[in-house]
């Protein structure tokens, strides 16, 4: 079975610094993807990055980078240089060898950012 | 581009009372997903499809039906509504390869 974790309930950061979002995940498949969501207080699921399991650069996506550390099954999500409109609930997904029509994400943390 | 669209976006029921949520893409995408999201939780997969005529079971399907008789449309049917249903519901649909998975907006359901 696959699983999401992400421990932190809530972060606080001031804007324009950089903040680090935790996930580790567990599974037992060979080829998978790791995704990570924003859902602002309007509630709809704005994607933000994807690691492939077998993608040997860490991903990235303008202030987005993904920390994937294989052997840890961890892929924290790092925000550079945040912004007020950055704070949301954040979601880390996996979707496993079924398929993208299957994802299992973690319970989400809230980011708050301080002007 | 009209992407995924989930009608209705807010809908109130009575106990036992049906309904269906209807999902609809423009993007030919093979699969589909239904998920909820409970206060506190992240999504849990309710149903998902393959392809027109093929569904299948996710993590939470109880009191749930779906069915997919063409590409595009996805609905979701509850046949007896009960409090514990009152969720947010996603759909979403994807190629099935890669990063491209698309959400719905979300459907606000509350069962009384």
């Amino acid at each position: 079975a696959q699983k999401i974790t992400q421990t932190q309930p809530g972060m606080f950061v001031q804007e324009k610094e950089a903040v680090t979002l935790d996930c580790t995940y567990d599974t037992s498949d060979q080829s998978y993807g790791l995704f990570w969501y924003k859902q602002p207080s309007s509630g709809e699921m704005i994607f933000l990055i994807y690691q492939g399991s077998y993608d040997e650069q860490n991903a990235t996506e303008g202030r987005y980078s993904l920390n994937f550390q294989k052997a840890r099954k961890s892929a924290n999500l790092v925000i550079s240089a945040s912004q007020l409109g950055d704070s949301a609930m954040y979601f880390c997904a996996m979707r496993g060898q079924g398929g993208s029509e299957k994802l299992v994400f973690g319970k989400g943390m809230k980011l708050t950012v301080n002007p | 581009n009209a992407g995924v669209t989930q009608t209705p976006k807010f809908q109130v029921l009575k106990t036992g009372q049906s309904m269906t949520l209807q999902c609809a893409q423009d993007m030919n995408h093979e699969y589909m997903s239904w998920y909820r999201q409970d206060p506190g939780m992240g999504l849990r997969l309710i149903h998902y499809s393959v392809g027109a005529g093929i569904t299948d079971q996710g993590e939470v399907p109880n009191g749930y039906n779906v069915s997919r008789s063409t590409t595009e449309d996805f609905p979701l049917r509850l046949l007896s509504a009960a409090p514990s249903q009152t969720s947010v519901y996603f759909c979403a649909s994807s190629t099935g390869i890669g990063n491209t998975i698309y959400f719905g907006e979300g459907s606000w359901l509350t069962v009384v």
